[in-house]
């Protein structure tokens, strides 16, 4: 069975400052990887997606993430940070021919001044 | 496009009532999906549909969980009778076929508190 490891429950960054949150996921074949961001009282919005091809993928809001099969990981990175990213992180993984995703417990990032 | 919409936005009942959760997906979207959300177990898959056919049910907790679509735009989840560990965000998402599977648009949520 599939399964997203997110390690850090909680990180506080400072405004301008650079973010990398961190993904791991187990899957035997070539997993379809997903990052969501959900903001206070809202659902849930992809941020970017991997399926295939280059694994270095960008997405909105300036975030990308990169797909590393030898470490099963999909980090998310962004080089500055806003105060308006201040949310919780899903990351997600999925399988060709299965359309149901499962999702990590999240990481809920702070902004700090 | 509306996105997905889900209604009551916010419930709060007493335990042994009945609750009915609704969702409208995307038009043109074919999967449904409900998810449940609670600190506790994060998000978890309650059930999915496929062309108004359930496919996975497995994550529905108990009995007391019912859902049900009866045609392409409109899903139903119900709890009945609720109970305080039902509380929680139940999410609804959609999604298309195609190369656009597995990525899902998600509602707002609904808010359901059991007292």
């Amino acid at each position: 069975a599939q399964s997203v490891t997110q390690p850090d429950i909680h990180i506080t960054v400072s405004e301008g400052a650079s973010l990398e949150l961190r993904c791991n996921y187990s899957y035997g074949a070539t997993p379809y990887l997903f990052w969501y961001v959900q903001s206070p009282g809202q659902g849930l919005q992809l941020l970017l997606k991997y399926f295939s091809g280059d694994t270095l993928v960008q997405g909105i809001k300036g975030f990308e993430a990169e797909f590393k099969r030898s470490q099963s990981s999909f980090n998310l990175r962004k080089p500055s940070v806003h105060w308006s990213d201040a949310a919780e992180y899903f990351c997600a993984v999925g399988e060709f021919g299965n359309e149901k995703l499962t999702f990590g417990t999240g990481t809920r990032l702070t902004i700090i001044p | 496009d509306a996105g997905v919409i889900q209604s009551p936005r916010h419930e709060v009942t007493e335990m042994g009532q009945e609750v009915t959760l609704r969702c409208k997906p995307i038009s043109g979207h074919n999967s449904l999906f409900w998810y449940r959300q609670t600190m506790m177990r994060g998000l978890e898959l309650l059930i999915y549909f496929n062309n108004n056919v359930p496919i996975d049910d497995s994550g529905m907790p108990e009995d007391r969980f019912s859902a049900k679509m009866p045609n392409a735009s409109f899903s139903t989840l119900k709890i009945q009778p609720s109970e305080p560990r039902d509380s929680a965000v139940y999410f609804c998402a959609s999604s298309p076929q195609g190369s656009g599977a597995n990525v899902l648009t998600f509602g707002a949520g609904s808010r359901l508190t059991v007292l």
